[in-house]
């Protein structure tokens, strides 16, 4: 059973549009990330939040905005929406954000187009 | 800034043999983290290996094991008696000590096809 759920799988959305990209994990871990992965680019690293607080955001725009309700979960608000933002996000966790050898664990993905 | 290449975009081998691929790092940082993953044809992304910059010893989990040439800022990812199931796109990626962010910068990523 994944221990990283992701929700939606797919996400069509339309340009201008506004949608909220769910991540939960049970895994038991106190830091979380989201990462973004385009055609042909590398895997980006986009924010990260330990114990519910926000870390570090690499994100040049404000209209990713990622939300922390409960410690294990970590959605991504994404307003405005481009066909520029036509990625899969996934989400990560690990044990602690600042115990640097720890491997993040990924989520199955989100994939959005945006038309 | 940190930065992580993989030039090997893509490589194919027969099932049984050993697939090696390359990558190397820059930064300015004298400890940091080194690790492969692999994302699989469905999009799953499994981590594979760890590697501890301060370590000379090189880390071997199962049939993966690394070649970590730190004076080459140079972790080579080998994979032994290949199987068809590790077909994946093999990502290096490196993190630095210190801070709070737990930031990973991944490489491009190398395809590697397992042939029969």
């Amino acid at each position: 059973d994944p221990k990283i759920i992701q929700k939606p799988k797919y996400l069509v959305a339309v340009t201008g549009s506004e949608k909220i990209l769910i991540c939960e994990q049970y895994l038991g871990h106190n830091a979380m990330y989201w990462y973004r992965q385009s055609a042909k680019k590398p895997l980006e690293f986009m924010f990260s939040y330990s114990y519910q607080k926000l870390m570090d955001n690499q994100t040049a725009s404000s209209r990713f905005q990622p939300q922390s309700s409960k410690k294990n979960h970590l959605d991504l608000q994404i307003t405005a929406l481009k066909p520029d933002d036509s990625a899969t996000y996934f989400c990560a966790s690990s044990q602690d954000a600042e115990y640097n050898n720890q491997a993040p664990l990924f989520g199955e993905g989100t994939r959005l187009s945006v038309l | 800034a940190q930065k992580v290449t993989q030039t090997q975009t893509s490589i194919s081998v027969m099932e049984k043999t050993t697939v090696t691929m390359d990558c190397v790092y820059e930064t300015q940082d004298s400890s940091y983290f080194l690790f492969w993953y692999k994302q699989t044809a469905s999009g799953e992304i499994v981590f594979l290996i760890r590697q501890d910059s301060y370590k000379k010893e090189n880390a071997t989990v199962g049939h993966y094991s690394l070649n970590f040439q730190k004076p080459k800022s140079s972790i080579g990812l080998i994979i032994t008696a290949t199987q068809i199931e590790d077909s994946a796109v093999y990502f290096c990626a490196m993190r630095n000590t210190g801070g709070l962010s737990g930031k990973l910068t991944f490489g491009e990523g190398t395809q590697v096809t397992v042939i029969s």
